[in-house]
């Protein structure tokens, strides 16, 4: 059965540095999504893909946060430079186009220090 | 816009009892509903979701749950708990956009103990 592949799945780094996840949707999903989780609370969405195109990244902190996709295929978040306010666990998901049911990853749970 | 509630942060239940965990939305238009279930560590595994049609829809490991449009809820429920299923779970609503894709909004989760 096809997965959504995440890696790093542990990333310890100090405050400061730069830091930076990678996803590999299931083949064929053209939608890929990147969420953050804080301990305790629900899956917030950072930016949503449709192919190479951003369709909404309307709560990814752009000061620090970037995301790409360049081919559609895989994709990389990118924090620069990490707060401790971004320990979290970092989920990706995908999904067929148009489809309403999304795949999600195993996450990359982040510690700042 | 859109919200979840689950008000119950844990639940404790013993193995083979029944189980119920309440979500109620926000959402303007018909929702499209999910609950997820999350293992520590790891990512969300969907149990079942509803489009549209019969309220009560069937999931993967047991679990059912059905929509009351007049309550605004969509409670999960199990007929008898395993150990196994001590667990994470996620209600959510989802917005279709036009651009493509599904925004989910999740809930904080409830997090489910089982007694052995």
């Amino acid at each position: 059965e096809a997965e959504v592949a995440q890696s790093p799945r542990y990333k310890i780094t100090e405050k400061s540095q730069a830091v930076a996840f990678w996803c590999d949707p299931i083949s064929g999903h053209a939608t890929l999504y990147w969420y953050r989780q804080i301990l305790g609370q629900g899956p917030e969405l950072l930016v949503q893909f449709q192919d190479e195109s951003v369709v909404d990244d309307s709560q990814l902190p752009k000061d620090r946060f970037s995301a790409e996709r360049l081919k559609g295929v895989d994709s990389t978040l990118k924090i620069q430079p990490a707060e401790l306010g971004d320990s979290a666990m970092y989920l990706c998901a995908s999904s067929r186009d148009r489809d309403y049911e999304q795949y999600f990853g195993p996450g990359t749970r982040l510690t700042v220090t | 816009a859109q919200s979840v509630t689950q008000p119950d942060i844990h639940i404790t239940v013993s193995e083979g009892a029944s189980l119920e965990l309440r979500c109620n939305y926000s959402y303007g238009a018909t929702p499209y509903l999910f609950w997820y279930v999350q293992s520590p560590g790891q990512g969300l595994q969907l149990l079942l979701k509803y489009f549209s049609g019969d309220t009560l829809v069937q999931g993967i490991k047991g679990f059912e749950a059905e929509f009351k449009r007049s309550q605004s809820s969509f409670n999960l429920r199990k007929p008898s708990v395993h150990w196994s299923d001590a667990a994470e779970y996620f209600c959510a609503v989802g917005n279709i956009l036009t651009g493509g894709g599904n925004k989910l909004t999740f809930g904080t989760g409830t997090q489910l103990k089982v007694e052995l």
